[in-house]
């Protein structure tokens, strides 16, 4: 069964203060890795997929890097805009396209 | 880029009463959606995978007759809650897979949904 665990649930950062995010998963024949930003009451939004380890992603402040078991989001100098809850979402093999979810991780930046 | 459009985004009606939902892609055709719903501070559960032209596939434990799904064109997927109760309110989401470029998936803005 395809499973996805994100750790820590909840980090709270300094402006500036770097960190990194983690996604650990279980899926048969990965087919893509999914990070995506939620802001409250809203829908997700789309940050990276990564479809085969060693590869990496970045976008300003976010780089996101893939094993054959996790994937991290990495965070550098964040800023208070980066506080949302990131969602890691694995698409696998044996579906037809559905993603599954992490539990996320809400980051809060203080300034 | 490619933007999926819910609606409502919020409503609230009363128990036993059914309340539809729409998710439409504004740019792109999807012959697939898919509908989560999400608790607070929880993640997103995958309800059911819309299909243009044919039955939805529903996720286990979801009720099919509770949930309906009618995927009528390749731009909109409508999700509708039959009879609703206090314990259906929640925030739905939807999905749209891009037929064309690299099929990505993009979501809808989401829509809560309270039962009082």
């Amino acid at each position: 069964e395809d499973q996805v665990t994100q750790s820590p649930e909840a980090l709270r950062l300094q402006e500036g203060e770097s960190s990194s995010l983690n996604c650990s998963y279980t899926v048969s024949g990965l087919r893509g890795l999914f990070w995506y930003r939620q802001d409250p009451g809203k829908g997700p939004e789309f940050l990276f997929t990564l479809y085969s380890a060693g590869e990496e992603k970045e976008k300003e402040r976010l780089k996101a890097t893939l094993t054959k078991k996790e994937s991290f989001l990495h965070i550098t100098a964040p800023k208070p805009e980066d506080s949302a809850t990131y969602l890691c979402a694995v698409h696998g093999s044996g579906n037809t396209g559905k993603l599954i979810f992490g539990q996320g991780t809400t980051l809060q930046v203080k300034p | 880029g490619a933007v999926v459009s819910q609606h409502p985004s919020r409503v609230i009606c009363k128990s036993g009463t059914s309340v539809k939902i729409e998710c439409r892609s504004l740019d792109f055709q999807a012959t697939t959606m898919f509908w989560y719903r999400q608790f607070p501070k929880q993640s997103l559960m995958l309800m059911a995978t819309s299909n243009e032209g044919s039955k939805a596939t529903y996720e286990q434990g979801v009720e099919k007759d509770k949930f309906l799904i009618n995927h009528a064109s390749l731009t909109l997927s409508t999700l509708t809650v039959t009879s609703a109760h206090p314990e259906d309110s929640s925030f739905y989401i939807c999905s749209a897979r891009d037929d064309g470029g690299t099929g990505e998936l993009f979501f809808g803005e989401g829509s809560r949904l309270t039962v009082l």
